[in-house]
């Protein structure tokens, strides 16, 4: 069975640029999670969608940022424009229903903002 | 304050011993507490998560859990220079949000 895919695994953009970023997470997986990592930081969270609903957007940073899962399977983040602060790694995950069901990693999306 | 504490280490330790992982967190209300470990440029993939006080067990790797003390800690026994990565450990806390807080993680290294 596959896992959890990103596309493009790595991506160099300049400074206003827009830059969309997918995540197809594993087969019949509701849960769908972003996080960043900024070089130095924490993994931080940006979204959870269950299905096509954004379940919880309270980590995306600003609203240069939109993420959508339309008929909830893969899901897109796009950036526009794109600033320097934004480079770092994104990575997706999934996850079946359940409180403490396992999330499931992309291998992540290599974003620099130049 | 940071959310969810590490040591970055690294920390070293020879193969066949017992490495230590500690992580500390600040808010009362976290319920559920996960080990992930990262390879070197790959996606994090979860070791173990536990959500009661005391000890898990499974296989090599142990976690234990203390609320009073606000601390959860993995231990790996027998470590193998396969075991070399960074452990990062997330919470979740309570109500219906998902969301992972993480720590910076912890490099160990496991020398042969």
């Amino acid at each position: 069975e596959a896992g959890v895919t990103q596309f493009p695994s790595h991506s160099v953009i300049e400074k206003g640029q827009t830059v969309t970023l997918r995540c197809d997470p594993i087969s019949g997986h509701d849960n769908l999670y972003w996080y960043r990592r900024v070089m130095g930081k924490e993994i931080k969270f940006l979204l959870h969608f269950v299905k096509e609903s954004k379940q919880d957007e309270s980590g995306m940073p600003n609203n240069r940022f939109l993420a959508e899962r339309t008929g909830g399977t893969y899901s897109t983040l796009k950036v526009q424009p794109a600033e320097l602060e934004d480079s770092g790694v994104y990575f997706c995950a999934s996850s079946l229903p359940g409180m403490n069901t396992e999330a499931f990693f992309g291998q992540g999306t290599r974003l620099t903002v130049v | 304050q940071k959310e969810v504490e590490q040591n970055s280490g690294p920390l070293s330790v020879p193969e066949g011993a017992i490495a230590s992982l500690n992580c500390t967190y600040s808010d009362r209300g976290s319920q559920s507490f996960f080990w992930y470990r990262q390879y070197s440029g790959k996606s994090p993939e979860l070791i173990m998560f536990i959500y009661s006080n005391g000890d898990k067990e499974d296989g090599r790797f142990t976690a234990q859990l203390n609320k009073a003390s606000q601390y959860v800690s993995l231990l790996i026994r027998d470590s193998q220079p396969s075991d070399s990565a960074t452990y990062l450990c997330a919470v979740r806390k309570i109500g219906n949000n998902r969301k992972l807080i993480w720590g910076l993680g912890t490099s160990l290294a496991v020398n042969p």
